[in-house]
């Protein structure tokens, strides 16, 4: 069975720290890998999308993709209070319409 | 541009109950889905439609059925309603792109309890 599997947290960082957020999924054949962000009775809004081996940023956002390893990762740099909320990785495994979810990670970023 | 709106916010129905969970996108979108959420688990597919004309089982699917009315709505129908139904729903839409990419944009989703 394909699946996504990330850490339900809570992580915990304190307020300007660098938040770490991982996720392993199942599926070497998989192409495309999202990061939403989705806060508390609201729905999930893309954050960023990585489909390439190495290293995405976009502002305060990097993803990190490894094939190889099976991974993807999500840094925040400068970590707001904003930035509380759960994250959901999501990945797309073949040409099918498809994504499998993780159950996401919930980030708690302390004043 | 109102993206993807989804009507009723939030239902209460009693067991047996039926009820249309409606959707609309005017992104021009071809490429429509539901997703079911529960505490502590991921969205799970319960349908998808990739075109007008079109729809598919997702992971998901028992108890619900759906309708691609056309490019622009795609509603979601409890025939009768269950306890384990109790969720919230979200409906997404995308367009392919390049290869793989291809992001999904999600309405507010609603909030259904099933007495």
């Amino acid at each position: 069975q394909k699946e996504v599997e990330q850490n339900s947290g809570p992580l915990s960082v304190p307020e300007g720290a660098i938040a770490s957020l991982n996720c392993t999924y199942s599926d070497r054949g998989s192409q495309s890998f999202f990061w939403y962000r989705q806060y508390s009775g609201k729905s999930p809004e893309l954050i960023m999308s990585i489909y390439s081996n190495g290293d995405k940023e976009d502002g305060r956002f990097t993803a990190q993709l490894n094939k190889a390893s099976q991974y993807v990762s999500l840094l925040i740099r400068d970590s707001q209070p904003s930035d509380s909320a759960t994250y959901l990785c999501a990945v797309k495994m073949d040409s099918n319409y498809q994504l499998i979810w993780g159950a996401g990670t919930k980030l708690i970023i302390k004043p | 541009n109102a993206g993807v709106t989804q009507t009723p916010k939030f239902q209460v129905l009693k067991t047996g109950q039926s009820m249309t969970l409606q959707c609309a996108q005017d992104m021009n979108h071809n490429s429509m889905y539901w997703y079911r959420q529960d505490p502590g688990m991921g969205l799970r597919l319960i349908y998808y439609s990739a075109s007008e004309g079109t729809t598919d089982k997702g992971e998901v699917p028992n108890g619900y059925n759906v309708s691609r009315l056309n490019k622009r709505e795609f509603s979601l129908r409890l025939e009768s309603a269950a306890p384990s139904q109790t969720s919230v729903y979200f409906c997404a839409s995308s367009e392919r792109g390049v290869q793989y990419q291809e992001t999904q944009y999600f309405g507010p989703g609603t909030r259904l309890l099933v007495l």
